[in-house]
């Protein structure tokens, strides 16, 4: 059966330093996404991304964090500068269409230290 | 702003004990309405979803209606097994027909262990 795969699984990084979080959508896939959960709180949604570009962020997702699909099957999130309070639980997630089932990754795990 | 709000958590239950996780939404328009399940180390697993009011998910003996006057969509299982162990969130999209690229909002999750 065909799934999200996510890479690392857990990263230590000192603050002000730069990350990026892989993952590999189901190949058929055309939707994707990137959530986070900081401990003990709710999962929250950053980004979408649709036809090689975004179609949608939040708050969260200010100019510290991109996304980019460089080639035909990696989806990257990239932190430019860590701050402590990025320490979270990353998932990345796609779709076939939008609005429908979204299957997620295992996650990474952010510390910054 | 679209909200979703699980009943607080830890869940503990004996093995074949009935189950319900209270789950309430706030939104505009007509959301889909989704229980995810997270197991120790792996990510999350769609577990059932509704798209429209009346409608009932079901899926592994767990079921949940869409309750559209009461804006709930609460989880319920007859008889849990040890092996139900794990995170439940409830989540909804916006999405349906809308401009909304499909992002799901979640509620913070409700940690269920069952003992045998």
């Amino acid at each position: 059966e065909p799934e999200v795969t996510q890479t690392p699984s857990h990263q230590v990084t000192q603050m002000g330093q730069e990350v990026i979080l892989r993952c590999v959508p189901i190949s058929n896939h055309l939707y994707f996404y990137w959530y986070r959960q900081i401990l003990g709180q709710k999962v929250e949604f950053l980004v979408s991304f649709y036809n090689n570009e975004i179609s949608e962020k939040s708050e969260i997702f200010d100019d510290q964090f991109s996304v980019e699909r460089p080639d035909g099957s990696n989806f990257t999130l990239k932190i430019r500068s860590t701050k402590l309070e990025d320490s979270a639980m990353y998932f990345c997630a796609s779709s076939a269409t939008h609005g429908n089932e979204q299957f997620f990754g295992p996650g990474t795990r952010l510390t910054v230290l | 702003g679209n909200s979703v709000t699980q009943m607080e958590g830890p869940v503990t239950l004996s093995e074949e004990a009935f189950l319900t996780i209270n789950c309430t939404y706030t939104a505009t328009g007509y959301p889909s309405l989704f229980w995810y399940v997270q197991y120790p180390g792996e990510g999350l697993q769609l577990l059932l979803k509704a798209t429209k009011a009346d409608d009932k998910g079901s899926n592994k003996g767990f079921e949940a209606t869409y309750r559209k006057e009461t804006t709930s969509f609460h989880l319920e299982k007859g008889s849990v097994q040890v092996s139900d162990s794990a995170v439940y969130f409830c989540a909804l999209s916006d999405s349906a027909g809308g401009t909304s690229y499909g992002k799901l909002t979640f509620g913070q999750g409700t940690i269920l262990t069952v003992h045998p």
